[in-house]
């Protein structure tokens, strides 16, 4: 893998709902995986960074696991809420300082 | 602590005009990176500056160019505008020891 690749491009969620998606990232050279929450007509904000194979992050309801062996990264969001509607970004970080993002996955929750 | 800013928020230019947008980091922060993000594309990598010198360079032509000033500030100018260019333009800074990027709110740039 070249690029760092997000699936899927988007979802539909009911509220209260669990779900998941997915970056795929060269493993290659890694250095830091970022995940970034992007909201409509807001900055995009970090939620997480991580550098270890295995890392785990939590915050609040949404966590996120890493894979640097195989390149892939889950975000998590538990008991989906209207204000996790958001684009959700992820970059994959090399030892060059090269960040490369994906073209993010777009939430809907639906009420 | 203030947050990143960029000027201006919006700007239309015509082709063929030069641009330059600016990026005021978070104080303290001595490392700002710039974005291109055009509909349908992720985020696209342009430059990085720390300390007043260009760290990282992304696939851009050499219209696409930037500098950093004693106090952090950045500035991003392209030159020869194409269509193309039309975009929201983001800039984030990063801490010292920090792997987290701050995001200013963007310079959506139209050319027309």
């Amino acid at each position: 893998i070249l690029n760092v690749e997000q699936s899927p491009q988007s979802l539909h969620v009911q509220e209260g709902d669990s779900t998941n998606f997915t970056c795929s990232f060269p493993s290659s050279n890694f250095y830091a995986l970022h995940w970034y929450r992007w909201e409509t007509a807001k900055s995009p904000e970090a939620l997480f960074v991580m550098t270890l194979n295995g890392d785990e992050k939590k915050k609040g309801r949404i966590s996120a696991t890493l894979n640097t062996k195989e390149g892939y990264s889950y975000l998590y969001i538990k008991g989906s809420q209207p204000e996790d509607s958001a684009t959700y970004l992820c970059a994959s970080q090399n030892r060059d300082d090269k960040i490369i993002f994906g073209k993010g996955t777009r939430l809907h929750i639906l009420p | 602590k203030a947050g990143v800013t960029q000027t201006p928020r919006y700007l239309i230019k015509t082709r063929g005009q030069q641009v330059t947008l600016s990026c005021s980091p978070i104080s303290g922060h001595r490392s700002v990176s710039w974005y291109q993000q055009t509909p349908g594309q992720g985020l696209q990598f342009l430059f990085e500056y720390f300390s007043e010198t260009q760290r990282n360079k992304g696939n851009f032509p050499g219209r696409f160019s930037g500098r950093q000033f004693s106090n952090s500030r950045s500035e991003m100018n392209v030159s020869t505008l194409e269509l193309g260019d039309s975009a929201l333009y983001l800039c984030a800074s990063t801490g010292r020891g920090s792997y987290e990027q701050y995001f200013g709110p963007g310079t959506r740039l139209t050319v027309t």
